[in-house]
């Protein structure tokens, strides 16, 4: 079984703190990738990794950097922690031999910033 | 740019009645993947259509894909309280790599025991 793991599932922050969410997958997948849910606007993808070092923006990458230096481990980074990143932080993998774009994801991260 | 629509954003049902998800890609897509996030729990994977006009069936649960590769439906027979959840369905993204899934926005299911 696919185990993608995330660092913590609760978190509370202040206002301009350096913020790391991390996320570990055991599956040898290539591809990462970190979403923020929020009530009503569904996942949104923040910034993806499709190898080692390698990085694309999402759909809302604005606050927030990341970074891949393993092929088990992608980190999202928010710079400046502010109020409006306060929701749900999910990281997944994919890039099964089976079906390579079927996305495997982690419990999440719930993020309060203060 | 590319967009996966879904209705209804919600659906409430008594036990045992049926409830249908409907999903609307504006894009041609390869495949369609379906996934359902309980309260509290992260999305997972449910099933993956791959033909244009393919069914599927989990328990009760009969998934469809269109002849035209455009859109997609859940169907559950008689939802019982351990269905309720979000509903997704994600499609490859057409933009750059495939290795993106655009996601819908989910129907929320509730069952009223």
């Amino acid at each position: 079984d696919v185990k993608v793991t995330q660092s913590s599932r609760y978190l509370v922050k202040r206002t301009g703190e350096k913020v790391f969410l991390e996320c570990v997958q055991d599956m040898d997948h290539e591809n990462m990738f970190w979403y923020r849910q929020d009530p009503g606007l569904g996942l949104r993808l923040i910034y993806f990794s499709y190898d080692v070092k390698m990085k694309e923006k999402g759909d809302i990458p604005e606050g927030y950097s990341v970074s891949r230096e393993k092929k088990e481990r992608f980190s999202l980074i928010l710079e400046s922690a502010s109020t409006n990143q306060t929701s749900m932080y999910l990281c997944a993998s994919s890039g099964d031999r089976v079906s390579a774009d079927t996305q495997y994801f982690g419990p999440g991260t719930r993020l309060t910033v203060l | 740019g590319q967009q996966v629509m879904q209705i209804p954003q919600y659906q409430h049902v008594q036990e045992g009645e049926d409830f249908t998800t409907y999903c609307n890609s504006s894009t041609t897509l390869s495949n369609i993947q379906w996934y359902k996030q309980r309260p509290g729990g992260h999305p997972v994977f449910l099933i993956q259509l791959v033909k244009s006009g393919e069914v599927k069936k989990q328990k009760r649960l009969t998934f469809q894909f269109g002849e035209a590769k455009k859109n997609s439906s859940l169907h559950i027979t008689a939802t019982q309280t351990t269905d309720v959840g979000t509903y997704f369905c994600a499609g490859p993204g057409t933009q750059g790599g495939s290795e993106k899934l655009v996601f819908g926005k989910g129907t929320k299911l509730t069952v009223n025991p």
